[in-house]
């Protein structure tokens, strides 16, 4: 069974601090990792994506990516009460030149204080 | 780009009918199309991976004579919800992918919320 794990949280951070938001994938043959973002009563916004180990920086949002253990990760900067939403981890299945099914996880919930 | 609309938005409909929830690719053509349900506070889950001009791929446990999905265009996909129960009153989300635009990123449309009565 692949499965997408993620801390449901709530995570709670302070206007301006930063928000770590993680995820761990069991199949090690996956390739790409996906970042979603979904505000109450709204369909997932992709906020990022990654696909090789390392950071990938795009704004105030920095996804980091280690295949060795099996880690992705979503650091948001400077967090606003906007960014207060559930963000899901996706994870591509192989192989590749699938038709790109995702699995995801359930959602970590950040909520930002002003 | 890899704008993804929905009709409609929100549905009510009594129990025994029949519901058809439309997905639709507004700037590219999306040759594979994706049906997710949600129900409250739980995460998405894949019903079924719609290809145009064939039939879908419907994942473990979903009922495809309950769930008629058809994709009959490279910009439209339809799911008809059969014989609506109370129990099948939850949000759907259509995916699609753009193929010009990397490896496997879905995008979403804003979801359909049925409610059978």
């Amino acid at each position: 069974q692949k499965e997408v794990e993620q801390n449901s949280g709530p995570l709670s951070v302070p206007e301006g601090a930063i928000a770590s938001l993680n995820c761990t994938y069991s199949d090690r043959g996956s390739q790409s990792f996906f970042w979603y973002r979904q505000y109450s009563g709204k369909s997932p916004e992709l906020i990022m994506f990654i696909y090789s180990n390392g950071d990938k920086e795009d704004g105030r949002f920095t996804a980091q990516l280690n295949k060795a253990s099996q880690y992705v990760s979503l650091l948001i900067r400077d967090s606003q009460p906007s960014d207060s939403a559930t963000y899901l981890c996706a994870v591509n299945i192989p192989p590749l030149g699938s038709q790109g099914n995702l699995i995801f996880g359930k959602g970590t919930k950040l909520s930002v204080k002003p | 780009g890899a704008v993804v609309s929905q009709h409609p938005s929100w549905v009510i409909c009594k129990s025994g009918t029949s519901v058809k929830i439309e997905c639709r690719s507004l700037d590219f053509q999306a040759t594979t199309m994706f049906w997710y349900r949600q129900f409250p506070k739980q995460s998405l889950m894949l019903m079924a991976t719609s290809n145009e001009g064939s039939k879908a791929t419907y994942e473990q446990g979903v009922e495809k004579d309950k769930f008629l999905i058809n994709h009959a265009s490279l910009t439209l996909s339809t799911l008809t919800v059969t014989s609506a129960h109370p129990e099948d009153s939850s949000f759907y989300i259509c995916s699609a992918r753009d193929p010009t635009q990397g490896a496997s990123e879905q995008y979403f449309g804003p979801g359909t919320r049925l409610t059978v009565t």
